[in-house]
């Protein structure tokens, strides 16, 4: 299948700071990328739906100006939390999507705010 | 109503047992239907999609009745690497294509 990374795998930061996530698909055309949120315990919920070279749509309760989605290129897509807080802690998982619907995820990025 | 809800389990059964895990969708418009394997801090990895005639990959065999709007997977002579969240998810086109995921089954396999 094919391969997408995830960088960080693991961070943690100070209550006010801003943290970049980046996701890259390694062997294929990424058309859209995906970015999820997953709380302990709880399934993966969908935060943000980005094409490459356009602004991401976000899905209802997730706020744009908190979490800024760039995907400048194909292979590339960046989530920045900005100004995080401790109830932004979680694990964060990227997925990319190619000319068929199949997504594939990254490693994911597990973000502790203290 | 959840989009696609799935009994949380745990599943608790001893290796080499048959299990069966179930969901149900509510949008009869949801294009592809998936199984995806979660292990504890994990990403999602994609166990096998589901196809309306039923298919198999070695012990693990999907279902999906579109009438009913309900997905099936059975898991045969389970191992103790099976042991994970089995999470159903389906395709809906909403704008652009999205994955609903459902709340995920917990197995634990017993030696």
């Amino acid at each position: 299948g094919a391969v997408v990374s995830q960088h960080p795998s693991w961070v943690i930061c100070k209550s006010g700071t801003s943290v970049k996530i980046e996701c890259r698909s390694l062997d294929f055309q990424a058309t859209t990328m995906f970015w999820y949120r997953q709380f302990p315990k709880q399934s993966l919920m969908l935060m943000a739906t980005s094409n490459e070279g356009s602004k991401a749509t976000y899905e209802q309760g997730v706020e744009k100006d908190k979490f800024l989605i760039n995907h400048a290129s194909l292979t590339l897509s960046t989530l920045t939390v900005t100004s995080a807080h401790p109830e932004d802690s979680s694990f964060y998982i990227c997925s990319a999507s190619g000319a068929r619907d199949t997504q594939y995820f990254g490693p994911g990025t597990r973000l502790t705010v203290l | 109503r959840k989009e696609v809800e799935q009994d949380p389990g745990p599943f608790n059964v001893p290796e080499g047992a048959t299990v069966a895990f179930n969901c149900t969708y509510s949008n009869s418009a949801s294009q592809s239907f998936f199984w995806y394997r979660q292990d504890c801090r994990k990403e999602p990895k994609l166990l096998m999609s589901v196809y309306s005639s039923g298919n198999e990959d070695g012990r693990f065999t999907a279902q999906l009745n579109r009438a009913s709007q309900y997905i099936s997977l059975l898991i045969r002579d389970s191992k103790l690497s099976d042991s994970a969240t089995y999470l159903c998810v389906v395709n809906t086109l909403s704008g652009t294509y999205k994955y609903i995921f459902g709340t995920g089954t917990r197995l634990k396999v017993l030696a």
